[in-house]
């Protein structure tokens, strides 16, 4: 594998389920980022994890809870969702922001439904 | 606030050269950053600009002026494979990327 990659593709979930989304970088890059990106609006920053501690979280729902386990793996817990996050959710990484220019690589994100 | 501003559709012709702008207020700036996405993938990087000026990638270039807050992607020799959306990103005082809700371009043969 190379790049980011992130499982499942695809998911639909009733609102009383729990899942969890899986995103691996294999870039040896020491930051991660959750985004959710909805139809026609900006991508909206959820969290970001730098060396593995969060840095960032802006103002996100509790019914989404990120673990990053180390500088490789994030995952973003879900549960108790609403219709309106429907979206997709993507991760992506980077080197820690300031170091270099800093652009991030995206996986193919997760096309998430809530019904 | 923070906002960037890039317009919401764009369309050309095969061949031809289209330029799309972006303007932005910030906290701050620490370089200016141009993504392709198509419909259903994840964004890819095109473009970083931290000085002013023209850098030039090939058909793709972007350019910067800090001053008036403006930056732009020049696509030249438009493929149909060029059809995507064109997110603007700017990196503030806090090394956070602030994104434009895109431009999507659509070639037209």
């Amino acid at each position: 594998e190379t790049g980011v990659t992130q499982t499942p593709r695809h998911l639909v979930m009733g609102m009383t389920n729990k899942k969890s989304l899986k995103c691996e970088q294999h870039l040896g890059h020491n930051a991660m980022y959750w985004y959710k990106q909805s139809a026609k609006k900006p991508l909206e920053l959820m969290f970001v994890y730098s060396l593995e501690e969060r840095v960032e979280n802006n103002s996100v729902p509790s019914r989404f809870s990120p673990e990053c386990p180390n500088s490789s793996h994030l995952f973003l817990h879900l549960h108790t969702l609403q219709p309106e996050d429907s979206a997709l959710y993507l991760c992506a990484s980077s080197q820690t922001p300031g170091q270099g220019a800093g652009e991030q690589y995206f996986g193919p994100g997760t096309r998430l439904t809530v019904t | 606030g923070q906002n960037i501003d890039q317009p919401t559709e764009m369309t050309a012709t095969e061949g031809a050269i289209v330029q799309i702008n972006c303007t932005y207020q910030t906290s701050g700036f620490n370089g200016l950053f141009w993504y392709q996405q198509h419909a259903g993938e994840a964004p890819t990087f095109l473009s970083y600009n931290v000085l002013d000026g023209l850098e030039e990638k090939g058909r793709f270039s972007s350019f910067l002026s800090r001053s008036k807050g403006y930056s732009y992607l020049l696509l030249k020799e438009l493929q149909m494979k060029d059809s995507a959306s064109y997110l603007c990103a700017v990196m503030d005082s806090n090394y956070q990327l602030i994104w434009g809700a895109g431009t999507k371009l659509i070639i037209k043969p």
